[in-house]
């Protein structure tokens, strides 16, 4: 069984630019959602995704944008890149109508 | 909306003790899931332990148990004969169950760092 996977494992942008990041998912399993972890922060809740479409979303604004393709595998895209974005953003799977999230180890993104 | 506190920065406890950390949270639903995540310096976020709102048993998982107060809304996690291994950031984490308002969705604490002393 292959565990949630994320790359790059770091990024560093410069403000105003746009970046994606990549999750595949734990085998097996069909939902994916995105979590952004301020430095010594819980994680927030950005938005999830199923069968290739957004299932619920938290507050974040537009310009934070995702993608599910038909292997389940999602990209989290984020444009006009803020300094406050500078975050480790984790990806999560999960089989549909299940509470287990299966976590991957994350890309830590820098906004200079 | 659901919220999440733990009221402790820090935790610091020698190997082979038992520490306690504290998690309370806020609901209007009756339906739910509590959770503790462990998150070491690795970055990656391991499940510790989880708690069903309807079965009124406390967890428990190993060396790890939780003390679930629902009308409290109180979760703490409580782990035994500490480990230096245990070392890591911890959140207490919140999901709606089944036809709520955040199921699948985590609402997580700020988070305890937990040090293990040899």
């Amino acid at each position: 069984e292959t565990g949630v996977t994320q790359s790059p494992t770091h990024l560093i942008k410069t403000r105003g630019q746009q970046v994606t990041l990549r999750c595949s998912s734990q085998s097996g399993h069909n939902t994916v959602s995105w979590y952004q972890q301020a430095l010594g922060q819980g994680p927030q809740f950005i938005f999830q995704y199923y069968r290739e479409e957004e299932n619920g979303r938290g507050n974040f604004p537009p310009r934070f944008s995702g993608l599910q393709f038909p292997n389940y595998s999602s990209e989290l895209n984020v444009n006009a890149l803020e300094l406050d974005d500078s975050a480790l953003y984790l990806c999560a799977s999960s089989l549909r109508d299940t509470y287990e999230q299966y976590f991957g180890p994350g890309t830590r993104l820098t906004v200079t | 909306a659901q919220t999440v506190t733990q009221s402790q920065p820090e935790m610091s406890v020698q190997e082979a003790e038992t520490v306690t950390l504290s998690c309370t949270y806020d609901t209007s639903e009756s339906n739910y899931y509590l959770f503790w995540y462990k998150q070491p310096p690795s970055r990656q976020m391991i499940l510790v332990i989880r708690q069903e709102a309807y079965k009124q048993q406390n967890a428990t998982e190993n060396r790890f148990s939780v003390n679930f107060q629902k009308a409290a809304k109180s979760f703490s996690l409580k782990i035994s004969d500490s480990q230096l291994g245990d070392t890591a950031m911890y959140f207490c984490a919140f999901m709606s169950g089944a036809g709520g308002t955040s199921y699948g969705k985590l609402t997580f604490g700020q988070g305890t760092i937990l040090t293990v002393h040899p």
